[in-house]
């Protein structure tokens, strides 16, 4: 079955410590995103990227990196300059021609130990 | 600028009732996209339906339409005969101007009572 995978679906950060998110996908799609969650919100954009070894920075990018190596995978790494990094993380995917919807993992959780 | 907005933090409904969930939107664009999310606490994101700013007719899909307005700028999520599973967050989101992002509402928390 063709779908968006992310792992770990929990992860625990130290203190200075930066994390890497893993986000692949199976369904062929061009474009590639990553968002933020905090509890009760809606998503903040943190990156994006429509094709391999390109992206943009979305509205919260600052603390964030990514890379964009392969076509299937779009890892995120929090950073410790990322000071407030608790919050729930969801990779999403589309192709690229018009009108079709963002496909979404199922979510990782990141807290602060 | 382009913006989303959901006016009903959250619903309460009775089980097999009907539900509207509201959101408006402001853009310039012509064309845009308007699509509705349904988030279980789970944490899923599930696509439910999609309104294009040129359809002429509501969009539907099985329990699900969209009452697009577009003199209004509002784009309304109607659910027939509610199910205890439809209860969650329920997301509208529009297109940017490069129709690859999305722009997000806050979210509407819908619990459906037995």
């Amino acid at each position: 079955d063709g779908g968006i995978t992310q792992s770990p679906k929990y992860l625990f950060r130290k203190e200075g410590q930066n994390v890497t998110l893993s986000c692949e996908q199976n369904l062929n799609h061009d474009a590639m995103y990553w968002y933020r969650q905090d509890p009760g919100q809606g998503l903040r954009l943190i990156y994006y990227s429509q094709i391999v070894n390109d992206f943009q920075k979305g509205d919260i990018a600052e603390g964030y990196s990514v890379s964009r190596e392969k076509k299937e995978s779009f890892p995120l790494t929090v950073t410790s300059a990322q000071k407030n990094p608790t919050a729930f993380y969801l990779c999403a995917s589309r192709p690229l021609w018009d009108n079709q919807p963002q496909h979404f993992g199922d979510g990782t959780r990141l807290s602060i130990l | 600028a382009q913006k989303i907005t959901q006016t009903q933090p959250g619903m309460f409904v009775q089980e097999k009732e009907a539900v509207t969930l509201d959101c408006t939107y402001d853009t310039s664009d012509q064309s845009y996209g308007l699509f509705w999310y349904k988030q279980p606490s789970s944490g899923e994101m599930i696509f439910l339906i999609y309104q294009g700013s040129y359809d002429e007719q509501n969009a539907t899909e099985g329990r699900y339409s969209l009452n697009f307005q577009k003199a209004r700028k509002s784009a309304n999520l109607v659910i027939s005969a509610s199910q205890l599973g439809d209860s969650a967050m329920y997301f509208c989101a529009m297109t940017m101007d490069s129709n690859y992002q999305l722009i997000w509402g806050a979210g509407t928390k819908l619990i459906i009572k037995p």
